[in-house]
């Protein structure tokens, strides 16, 4: 069975400085990756997604993430986080049309 | 548009009561789901339409009853719920192949009573 992991629960940093977010998912022959992000009793918000070709991809927000396929990861990155972009994250692979969630990165941003 | 939309915005009912959540979609999506959400959990899987037909039923208890009366709608009709049942309901779409984007809607607050 398809998984998605996201090691850390929260994760404070600085506004204006760099973000990193880690998930990594389990084997599949060709994962659908997304990010997705919910404010506080919201819907969930797509950020990005990757299906194939450039394991680089570039996102809504200023976000980007990289597939990275020997370190069975897509970690989501920011070069300067802003207070706006406190949330929690949520990493998902799509398997048979079922999205499987990562448990969810809470990101706190400080002043 | 990537809109989903969802009413209402927040539903208090008691366990005797009956309500429906009412879900809608016009990107043309064929497929169309519904989830379950409680707080600092990532979203639960309840049902899943495919053109309008139920494909998938996470084992969810039949006191919540899900309806696609066309192609845009989606309904979750709930009746006898438990205080447990509380959650944030969120109803999304997307295109029915393997791998399509899911486009979530705001999510409807449900607390039992």
């Amino acid at each position: 069975a398809q998984s998605v992991t996201q090691p850390d629960i929260h994760i404070t940093v600085s506004e204006g400085a760099s973000l990193e977010l880690r998930c990594n998912y389990s084997y599949g022959a060709t994962p659908y990756l997304f990010w997705y992000v919910q404010s506080p009793g919201q819907g969930l918000q797509l950020l990005l997604k990757y299906f194939s070709g450039d394991t680089l991809v570039q996102g809504i927000k200023g976000f980007e993430a990289e597939f990275k396929r020997s370190q069975s990861s897509f970690n989501l990155r920011k070069p300067s986080v802003h207070w706006s972009d406190a949330a929690e994250y949520f990493c998902a692979d799509n398997a048979g049309n079922m999205l499987t969630f990562g448990g969810g990165t809470r990101l706190m941003v400080k002043p | 548009d990537t809109e989903v939309t969802q009413t209402p915005k927040h539903l208090v009912m008691g366990m005797t009561n009956k309500k429906s959540l009412k879900c809608e979609q016009h990107m043309g999506h064929r497929a169309m789901y519904w989830y379950k959400q409680k707080a600092k959990k990532p979203p639960e899987l309840m049902f899943v339409y495919s053109y309008e037909k139920l494909s998938i039923n996470e084992s969810v208890p039949s006191r919540f009853s899900p309806e696609c009366p066309n192609s845009s709608l989606l309904n979750l009709h709930l009746h006898a719920l438990q205080p447990e049942d509380s959650a944030l309901y969120l109803c999304a779409s997307s295109q029915v192949d393997r791998g399509y984007e899911q486009y979530f809607g705001p999510g409807t607050r449900l607390t039992v009573t």
